[in-house]
């Protein structure tokens, strides 16, 4: 147990909602991080917030947004969802954040399927 | 463009013997090294990290080898158990350069 939670487990809903996927750093941490892992593309970045600002941008589709909160918990909320967005949300939380050589410890995940 | 590559997609070794999983890199501004370790249904496992200013580093049964000159890292198991299998991520990163992760290594130790 990474000490990082992630909720829900998994989430079932249909192309062109809007979705919210939330996670809670592990205490201490300062960073959130957001990745998406599909099928054929591995691991991918999406986002750092680092003590409540966003710190690096990495693929992230602009329909998509997320934020930090002043507890440091963080929202990833995803809009007008097709079916290509189905994936894996891994969250991710470090100690520090001002620079990306960190050890960030991950989130069991969430399970997204757009139908 | 795959700036961290894991050329192996599957490793299968017996118990006992070493495990050896390669990792190459074609980025310079990475200068920040991880490997991570993930099960079905669950969210990577850091395992070990190594930074440029090192050539190894060692933790138990697992050691990171780098070799900055070829752009190139490995992760040994010994020994291997049956409990390491896994899929084996490669991740680098920089100073102002997000995580990248290589595609992972499937490693199946048999029993």
């Amino acid at each position: 147990d990474s000490g990082v939670t992630q909720t829900p487990k998994h989430l079932i809903t249909a192309t062109g909602q809007r979705v919210t996927l939330r996670c809670s750093p592990r205490s201490g941490d300062l960073s959130v991080y957001w990745y998406q892992q599909s099928l054929d593309q591995g691991l991918q970045f999406l986002i750092q917030y680092y003590n409540g600002e966003e710190r690096a941008k990495g693929n992230i589709l602009e329909r998509f947004s997320a934020q930090q909160f002043p507890d440091l918990h963080s929202e990833l909320n995803l809009s007008s969802l097709e079916l290509g967005d189905s994936a894996l949300y891994f969250c991710a939380s470090s100690v520090g954040g001002q620079t990306l050589q960190e050890t960030q410890y991950f989130g069991p995940g969430t399970r997204l399927l757009v139908l | 463009d795959q700036q961290v590559k894991q050329n192996s997609p599957s490793l299968s070794v017996q118990e006992g013997r070493i495990s050896i999983l390669n990792c190459d890199y074609t980025n310079s501004m990475f200068d920040y090294f991880l490997w991570y370790k993930k099960y079905p249904a669950e969210g990577p496992t850091f395992l070990i990290s190594i930074s440029s200013i090192k050539d190894k580093n060692e933790d138990g049964r697992f050691t990171v080898f780098l070799n900055k000159s070829a752009k190139h890292l490995s992760l040994h198991i010994v020994p291997s158990q049956p409990g390491d299998s896994a899929v084996y991520f490669c991740a680098a990163s920089g100073w102002d350069t997000p995580l990248v992760f290589g595609k992972g290594t499937r490693l199946s130790v048999i029993a």
